[in-house]
């Protein structure tokens, strides 16, 4: 199950900080991680991916971070701009089914 | 070019009514998902498709019929709605390869309200 506490529904942040979501997630036989940023009224879009070989993968301003021993996935957000506002999901690939999604993170950034 | 598109975007009708919502993607994918977004935004997989074929259905109750005419077309047809249907239903597609789903490309959601 989740980790208790690792989740924040919320995340407020000034423009120009650097912002951080976690994530802990359920099965440790997954093993290819996806970010997905989704803006209001819109579908989820694809940030970045990680696959389980991997512990650290970075992007244009995001990075996302694997820690498998305690299965837990984080993404960074350089410089949060007011155009990051969205709900943020991370997601894990189990083999054999489609993507399952972790709750979302609700980022407000205040310029 | 919406790379996938579904209709409606929005849907309001009443309780025992029969609803369909149409999903369509140009990517050439070979699996094609429903997604059900409740009010809290939580995710949940509904259906999974690979070219035609059923290959996801977890546990959603026989009233919502998946029907799949081609590859690049997943239909979501809903008989007798219920108010705890009402939510934001998303379609997928995905370039399967091997037993990673790989990235999910996402529909602009149908928004149903049952009354």
């Amino acid at each position: 199950g989740e980790s208790v506490g690792l989740h924040l529904p919320t995340l407020s942040v000034q423009e120009g900080d650097n912002s951080i979501i976690n994530c802990a997630y359920s099965n440790s036989a997954s093993d290819y991680f996806i970010w997905y940023k989704q803006e209001s009224g819109k579908g989820p879009q694809f940030i970045i991916d990680i696959r389980s070989n991997m512990d650290k993968r970075q992007g244009q301003r995001v990075t996302v971070l694997l820690n498998k021993t305690v299965k837990h996935l984080s993404l960074q957000i350089a410089a949060t701009q007011p155009g990051d506002s969205a709900v943020y999901f991370c997601a894990e690939n189990q083999a054999g089914t489609a993507l399952i999604f972790g709750k979302g993170t609700t980022l407000s950034v205040s310029s | 070019d919406t790379a996938v598109s579904q209709t409606p975007k929005y849907l309001v009708t009443q309780m025992g009514n029969d609803k369909s919502i149409k999903c369509e993607q140009n990517l050439g994918h070979d699996t094609m998902y429903w997604y059900k977004q409740d009010s809290k935004k939580f995710l949940k997989i509904m259906f999974s498709y690979n070219n035609k074929e059923l290959i996801i259905n977890e546990t959603v109750p026989n009233r919502f019929s998946p029907k799949s005419p081609d590859k690049a077309h997943l239909n979501l047809h809903i008989n007798s709605l219920e108010l705890g249907d009402s939510a934001v239903y998303f379609c997928a597609s995905s370039q399967r390869t091997g037993g990673d789903t790989g990235e999910l490309f996402f529909g602009e959601g149908s928004r149903l309200t049952v009354l």
